[in-house]
């Protein structure tokens, strides 16, 4: 199956700083990529959608300002967190869609201390 | 999308089948139903989908009622990595359409 990475895997910041996660479709091209928000024993939540060259699509109650979304190209799509707080320390889950199925990265740890 | 129900956690012996049910009653004409699972802090995986027909492949099968308004995934003999939270999820298969996740069900297998 289509591959999906994310880099780095888990992250320790201080508050206020801001932290980028870069996700990669390593053996295909994604034109659609998504970006979820989990914390602990809760389900997926969708944060955004972004379409390779265009604005992201963020979900009620996501602050596009604070959670920066960038596809500049087919295979790359990064999410950058900034200023971040105590309250933002979660697994960040990027996933690409290929032509047919959703196919998820490893996930991304973030503490923010 | 439609919504899914699921028991919130299941266990099952290694080396029996596990079955995980779902319920989909509201599932639309074109709606497919997914299954993924996700294993502690990784990033879901794809199981399986199917639109009304039984499908398998080599992790699974899935088992979808003639009405469509439940279906079962099985794993045909469990074994401790199998140990994972499992999701079903309908939706239209087309490009632009995300996955959302409910909340799951917690399956144990057991030794």
């Amino acid at each position: 199956g289509a591959v999906v990475s994310q880099h780095p895997s888990w992250v320790i910041c201080k508050s206020g700083t801001s932290v980028k996660i870069e996700c990669r479709s390593l053996d295909f091209q994604a034109t659609t990529m998504f970006w979820y928000r989990q914390f602990p024993k809760q389900s997926l939540m969708l944060m955004a959608t972004s379409n390779e060259g265009s604005k992201a699509t963020y979900e009620q109650g996501v602050e596009k300002d604070k959670f920066l979304i960038n596809h500049a190209s087919l295979t790359l799509s990064t999410l950058t967190v900034t200023s971040a707080h105590p309250e933002d320390s979660s697994f960040y889950i990027c996933s690409a869609r290929d032509v047919g199925e959703q196919y998820f990265g490893p996930g991304t740890r973030l503490t923010v201390t | 999308d439609a919504k899914t129900t699921q028991p919130p956690s299941m266990d099952c012996a290694e080396g029996r089948a596990a079955n995980l049910p779902c319920n989909h009653s509201t599932i639309s004409g074109n709606e497919y139903v997914y299954w993924y699972r996700q294993i502690h802090s990784q990033g879901p995986q794809y199981i399986i989908h199917g639109l009304k027909n039984n499908e398998t492949n080599e992790m699974a099968s899935l088992i979808i009622t003639e009405d469509r308004k439940s279906s079962t995934l099985i794993l045909p003999h469990a074994t401790l990595r199998d140990t994972a939270v499992y999701y079903c999820i309908v939706r239209v298969n087309n490009a632009g359409n995300m996955l959302t996740f409910g909340g799951g069900t917690r399956l144990m297998v057991k030794p």
